[in-house]
């Protein structure tokens, strides 16, 4: 079965004690994202990724950190949580088709995680 | 700012009634309109899309409405079922170096009554 699979799904930590949210999809696309979601504020991206060992920045990156090192992999890092990262987290795969001159893509998103930092 | 502004917050409507939910954005680069929807638990998805070359896209009991002069599109749900209880996020994309970016309404949530 296709799928983006996140884990933990519910987490809660206290400030300063790092955390990783992995992100795994099954469907070898090339892009993933990472967003979050907060009432009120829809989904906003942190950080994205175009292939393996490249990322950048999204709307909201600033207390995290991605890496890429292999195509169905996409951790989003904590380093140092603060409450005013609690939030609901998803990641995000979808796939490009290069012979189509404009944009138009399918995000798969995950079943997110909840998180809480007191 | 939000670059996709989405009304309203949340919606009643009866069963087999019409639900619409209303979208707006301003930048002209955008050239994909999706709507997700979102169950309780679950992540968002796909529901319907359109691209601004036309005015309507229909599939099944759902509808996009789309305005390129006004910059506005609308998702309507024709016949409103209690399983179409859920919220709904309209999003808009360009392409930045071949990849899509990605802009999400604040989120629309859809309680049907039986």
């Amino acid at each position: 079965e296709a799928q983006v699979t996140q884990n933990p799904r519910y987490l809660i930590t206290v400030t300063g004690k790092k955390l990783t949210v992995t992100c795994s999809q099954n469907m070898n696309h090339e892009y993933m994202s990472w967003y979050r979601q907060d009432p009120g504020l829809g989904l906003r991206q942190i950080y994205y990724s175009m292939n393996v060992e490249v990322t950048d920045k999204g709307d909201v990156p600033e207390g995290y950190k991605v890496s890429r090192k292999e195509k169905r992999n996409f951790p989003l890092i904590l380093e140092s949580p603060s409450p005013n990262q609690t939030s609901l987290y998803f990641c995000a795969s979808s796939f490009k088709d290069r012979g189509i001159p404009y944009s138009t893509d399918t995000q798969y998103f995950g079943p997110g995680t909840r998180l809480t930092v007191l | 700012q939000q670059q996709v502004k989405q009304s309203p917050q949340s919606l009643i409507v009866q069963k087999g009634g019409i639900s619409i939910i209303n979208c707006a954005y301003e930048n002209t680069a955008f050239d994909y309109f999706p709507w997700y929807q979102q169950f309780p638990g679950k992540g968002p998805a796909l529901l319907i899309a359109i691209r601004p070359d036309v005015s309507e896209k229909k599939e099944g009991r759902f509808t996009i409405s789309f305005n390129k002069s006004a910059k506005q599109f609308s998702l309507h749900i024709m016949d409103s079922q209690p399983g179409d209880s859920a919220t709904y996020f309209c999003a808009a994309s360009y392409l930045l170096w071949n990849f899509n970016k990605f802009y999400f309404g604040s989120g629309t949530k859809l309680n049907v009554k039986p």
